[in-house]
């Protein structure tokens, strides 16, 4: 059984620009959370995505958005990209209470 | 609101001897408990959970852990360490309600020499 993918591995953008992050779960998974691990400020809950709809989201201004698509995969924006931004941004998909993570996205904001 | 504490950031230890990493949490619901390792530059990876029966848990690689509702903690114990345990180790807790957001604790480097 394939695991949960992310792409890209890296991602490299200057302050100001749009990043995608993409998240693709464990088949028969229908929930993906989303987590960001920034130095310093350790795992953070983003967003919460069941069955195409978003369902709670954390601390984190509106600038982070996302979708999940039919087919349960997801996708993580980040508009106007801040240095702090630069982080390792971590997709989980989900059944029932045990989540199984991705091996992450990071991201780098020059 | 859950929190997660995690006291030691750092845990030295010397190959084939025992370690303990320390998790305490706080909730005012019940809780489920998980204790992840992560990899240099890799995602998470499940060690073990608690979500009810018997509060001995054992996981993968070797590694349990004790859930003791009196004093909200979640400790992790391995009786012989090995180089290839070195990592760094997460304490998280969700309630058994429909939204599971994990809540982590800060993380423990656990270093094995040899």
């Amino acid at each position: 059984e394939a695991g949960v993918t992310q792409s890209p591995t890296h991602l490299i953008k200057t302050r100001g620009q749009q990043a995608t992050l993409r998240c693709s779960p464990i088949s028969g998974h229908t929930s993906v959370y989303w987590y960001q691990q920034a130095l310093g400020l350790g795992l953070q809950f983003l967003l919460w995505y069941d069955e195409g709809e978003e369902r709670n989201r954390g601390n984190f201004p509106p600038r982070f958005s996302g979708r999940q698509f039919p087919n349960y995969s997801s996708e993580l924006n980040v508009n106007a990209l801040e240095l702090e931004d630069s982080a390792l941004y971590l997709c989980a998909s989900s059944l029932l209470y045990e989540q199984f993570f991705g091996p992450g996205t990071r991201l780098t904001v020059l | 609101a859950q929190s997660v504490t995690q006291l030691d950031s750092q845990v030295p230890v010397f190959e084939e001897a025992p370690v303990e990493l320390r998790c305490n949490y706080s909730s005012s619901v019940s809780v489920y408990l998980f204790w992840y390792v992560q990899y240099p530059n890799q995602g998470l990876q499940l060690l073990l959970k608690y979500l009810s029966g018997s509060t001995l848990v054992k996981g993968i690689n070797g590694f349990e852990a004790e859930f003791n509702k009196s004093q909200t903690s979640f400790h992790l114990r391995k009786p012989s360490v090995h180089i290839s345990d070195t990592a760094e180790y997460f304490c998280a807790v969700t309630t058994n309600t429909g939204f599971q957001k994990l809540v982590f604790g800060t993380g423990t480097r656990l270093l094995v020499s040899p």
